[in-house]
């Protein structure tokens, strides 16, 4: 079935670090895959997206590309900031299903 | 400004209790889900509705019910045969055209 995995976190870093979370799918379709990101409290937020292969979403310095050839969507950011610290979620959806398909979500600290 | 509400932020519930969770969008989305988030943990589907007057059960659906009678409100009802609803609870309405989800800011519910 649909599925993504992610990476475990938690992650900590310093402030200005470079940042990857790793995230892996499966999909019986051609699958539309998702990052969200979680402040404490609050709901989830679009990041960003790609529909299809080989696309780049990108937000807020955040990237990430769709890899058919190795099924996966690897957020990354060149230089992360304290406001940067949330659960980051990675999601697919097919689009002849009904459902998203989250991870398990990864916890990001920037220390200063 | 468009978007999905929730209310009450906070809810407290004592045992035996059956309590209604609120969501309303006016981004006149026709799919509308319940997710249940617990600490450290991602999201997993409660129930999910495609078009008003019609709803599928998720993952865990036992111990809940939903109506959905409006396209703008999916309200959810955590009954007494929950018996561990203390939990973060989180609507999101679907974009069936961007294949997108939106959330809104989630419902704490303590039971007492």
């Amino acid at each position: 079935g649909d599925s993504v995995t992610q990476m475990e976190g938690p992650v900590t870093l310093s402030e200005e670090a470079f940042l990857t979370i790793n995230c892996t799918y499966t999909a019986t379709g051609y699958p539309s895959l998702f990052w969200y990101v979680q402040y404490p409290g609050e709901g989830l937020q679009l990041l960003l997206k790609a529909t299809k292969a080989d696309d780049k979403g990108s937000n807020k310095g955040f990237e990430a590309t769709y890899r058919k050839e190795t099924t996966s969507f690897h957020l990354e950011k060149g230089s992360v900031q304290v406001s940067d610290s949330a659960v980051y979620f990675c999601a697919l959806s097919v689009s002849t299903g009904n459902q998203f398909y989250f991870g398990t979500g990864t916890s990001l600290t920037v220390i200063p | 400004d468009g978007g999905i509400t929730q209310s009450p932020k906070y809810l407290f519930r004592k045992e035996g209790q059956n309590v209604t969770l609120s969501c309303e969008q006016n981004l006149n989305h026709d799919a509308m889900y319940w997710y249940r988030q617990d600490p450290g943990q991602g999201l997993r589907l409660i129930y999910y509705s495609q078009i008003v007057n019609d709803f599928q059960k998720g993952d865990i659906a036992e111990g809940y019910s939903v109506s959905r009678e409006k396209k703008e409100s999916f309200p959810l009802t955590v009954t007494s045969a929950q018996k561990n609803p203390t939990a973060f609870y989180l609507c999101a309405s679907r974009d069936l055209f961007r294949d997108t989800q939106y959330f809104g800011p989630g419902t704490r519910l303590t039971v007492l």
